[in-house]
């Protein structure tokens, strides 16, 4: 495998349900990043983590819970979600180092909330 | 205000066509500037990415930032069905780490 993966590509659930969003980086990045992208809306940034640890938290529900056990791996755990989160997550990666620095996409989690 | 301005389309043009996309900010603390395609069902991809003012070419495509405006611009020439795809702009500030922001995005669908 190679660059970013996400799993699983979509995601139905009920608002009670507990799911987890998995995201795993192969390019020996040290930042890993959760976006969400809805219809007609530019991609939201939800959270960052540098070096494992979280440095930006955007004003995200608590509903959404991230986790970072090591620099390639993120969760993005869910939990009593509403319609209104049915987007698509996407992880993102980066190598957090001088200035030319830019961010790798993952295809990204279909999620539908009913 | 919107930091950045991305014109949604959707655009429409025939196979062969040189296809404009643009995007205004209004901070001007922006200094890298980068044009991502994003295929339906796949995530963004990096396409273009440059530093401060200037022109950057990569085969069709070119990349231009116009900082005195606030406006980029990414031309793409003898546009084929295969650059049919959403195209969003992004752009962040000096230091690394800084938030990337990012434009709504322009579908773009060429005809053949």
């Amino acid at each position: 495998e190679t660059g970013v993966t996400q799993t699983p590509r979509h995601l139905v659930m009920g608002m009670t349900n507990k799911k987890s969003l998995k995201c795993e980086q192969h390019l020996g990045h040290n930042a890993m990043y959760w976006y969400k992208q809805s219809a007609k809306k530019p991609l939201e940034l939800m959270f960052v983590y540098s070096l494992e640890e979280r440095v930006e938290n955007n004003s995200v529900p608590s509903r959404f819970s991230p986790e970072c056990p090591n620099s390639s791996h993120l969760f993005l755990h869910l939990h009593t979600l509403q319609p209104e989160d049915s987007a698509l997550y996407l992880c993102a990666s980066s190598h957090q180092e001088g200035r030319e620095e830019t961010q790798y996409f993952g295809p990204g989690t279909r999620l539908l909330v009913l | 205000q919107k930091e950045v301005e991305q014109d949604p389309g959707p655009l429409s043009v025939p196979e062969g066509a040189i296809v404009s996309l643009n995007c205004t900010y209004s901070n001007s603390a922006f200094q890298y500037f980068m044009w991502y395609r994003q295929y339906s069902r796949k995530g963004p991809e990096l396409l273009m990415y440059t530093y401060s003012s200037g022109n950057k070419e990569d085969g069709r495509f070119t990349a231009q930032v116009d900082k005195s405006s606030k406006y980029i611009s990414l031309f793409i020439r003898d546009s084929q069905p295969s650059d049919s795809a959403t195209y969003l702009c992004a752009m962040r500030g000096e230091t690394s780490g800084s938030r990337l922001t990012f434009g709504e995005g322009t579908q773009l669908t060429v005809n053949p």
